[in-house]
This record gives structure tokens, sequence and C-alpha cells, in this order.
């Protein structure tokens, strides 16, 4: 993938994970959006963030995005059961005029 | 409250063709960019396609450029329909298949902000 995700990340309940979304100059680090969706199986994908930062109406507030450079990240705070799934970034790649995703990081609450 | 249904996924052939629905409903339509996206077996999301309000703009992936065409119907008798037609379907085809609606059509900064249950195709002899 154009975005490089980790396979997995895990936490106990409460806890906080983190999920990184490595990109390039031509993506992520040419100020190009990025944005976070929940993909449950067999669910339509959900968006989470959206302009790196910004929640849409009805997302809980324990999850927040940043960027610094070609990376951005989505932080879960107080994690539950239900965060359970796998979480996908999403930009735009300029050099290759295609929207592109990560990999994926699938959740888990131990 | 924005819907999205896809329908048309099925069995087909090698080298054969498909054509995908996607019906919508609870938003002005005619007003918002579309695409498709796909995510086959154990792999992640992959974007596939994207049309423009209008229908006047086109974008696709290169690993279907050539093969599919996405098209839309903005008219209320067809009940606002996204589509996408594939032929020259391969192996490698084989995957859910999502609709989404884009947030804007400034590439920029778009995101896909409403996604449909998907619809499984699968490509096999």
């Amino acid at each position: 993938s154009v975005l490089t995700q980790p396979p997995s990340v895990s936490g106990a309940p409460g806890q906080r994970v983190t999920i990184s979304c490595t990109g390039s100059s031509s993506n992520i680090g040419a100020g190009y959006g990025v944005h976070w969706y929940r993909h449950l199986p067999g669910k339509a994908p959900k968006l989470l963030i959206y302009d790196k930062t910004n929640r849409p109406s009805g997302v809980p507030d324990r999850f927040s995005g940043s960027k610094s450079g070609t990376s951005a990240s989505l932080a879960i705070t107080g994690l539950q059961a239900e965060d359970e799934g796998d979480y996908y970034c999403q930009s735009y790649d300029g050099s290759l005029s295609v929207w592109v995703f990560g990999g994926g990081t699938k959740v888990t609450v131990l | 409250e924005v819907q999205l249904f896809e329908s048309g996924g099925g069995l087909a052939q090698p080298g054969g063709s498909l054509r995908l629905s996607c019906a919508a409903s609870g938003f002005t339509f005619s007003g918002y960019a579309m695409a498709w996206v796909r995510q086959a077996p154990g792999k992640g999301l992959e974007w596939v396609s994207v049309i423009s309000g209008s229908g006047g703009t086109t974008y696709y992936a290169d690993s279907v450029r050539g093969r599919f065409t996405i098209s839309r119907d903005n008219s209320q008798s067809s009940q606002n329909t996204l589509y996408l037609q594939m032929n020259s379907l391969r192996a490698e085809d084989t995957a859910v298949y999502y609709c989404a609606r884009l947030s804007t059509m400034t590439v920029a900064a778009a995101f896909f902000d409403y996604w449909g249950q998907g619809t499984l195709v699968t490509v096999s002899s």
C-alpha cells in the first residue's frame, strides 16, 4: 500500500492505543487530507476522522487524529470492547492521481 | 438519512461481465461525486473509480481502467443510481464492492463520508 500502517495493535480496556499511517511527499506530506475509517466484517466502513483531526457527529471524542510531516496517527483513548475492528487511513496521492488507503490495522481489545 | 444499497454482485467467469448498481437516497444525489471501493478477500480497501455529480468527469484505478466503466443516473425515476459496468473480469477482481459518497470533488480534501454494505463479486471458472 502507498500508505503504511501496522498490521495490528492491541490494548486492555481503558488504555490508549495509537495507529500510525506513514506516507510520502506526494500524499500526506503534500498537504492532502488524511482521513480514518473503521470497518467491521460484513458492515459498511464508517468515517471516524476527516481532515486529520475532525470527527463527524456521533463519533466519540475518544477518537482523535494528528499529522506530522509525511505521517498521521489515530489515537483511541479509554479503549472499549466495541472499538475492535479494522482501521484504515486514506489520503490522495498527487503523483499517482489516485485516492489511496493504508493496508489496515486490526485493533484488538484484550 | 443517507442510504446506499449495492446490488448486482455474483459469480462471473474470467473474461465475463457484471454490472453493479448502487441505489442512493436521503441526499441530493446529483450534488455529490460517488465512488466504488473494493476489498479483496484478506486484503485492505482499494479505490476503484470516481464519478462527478454531473457524470461528466470520471477517474479509474490503473488496475481497472479500460475494463470497468462508472456511470450514474441522476433522475428520480431511476431512484438515483450509481453503476459499475465490469467487463473482461479477472480472478483478481474478486472482492466485495462498496459504493461510497465523496465529500467533495476537490481531490485534495476528498474523503468517503457514507458507504453501502457492499456486494460480493466472485470471478471463477
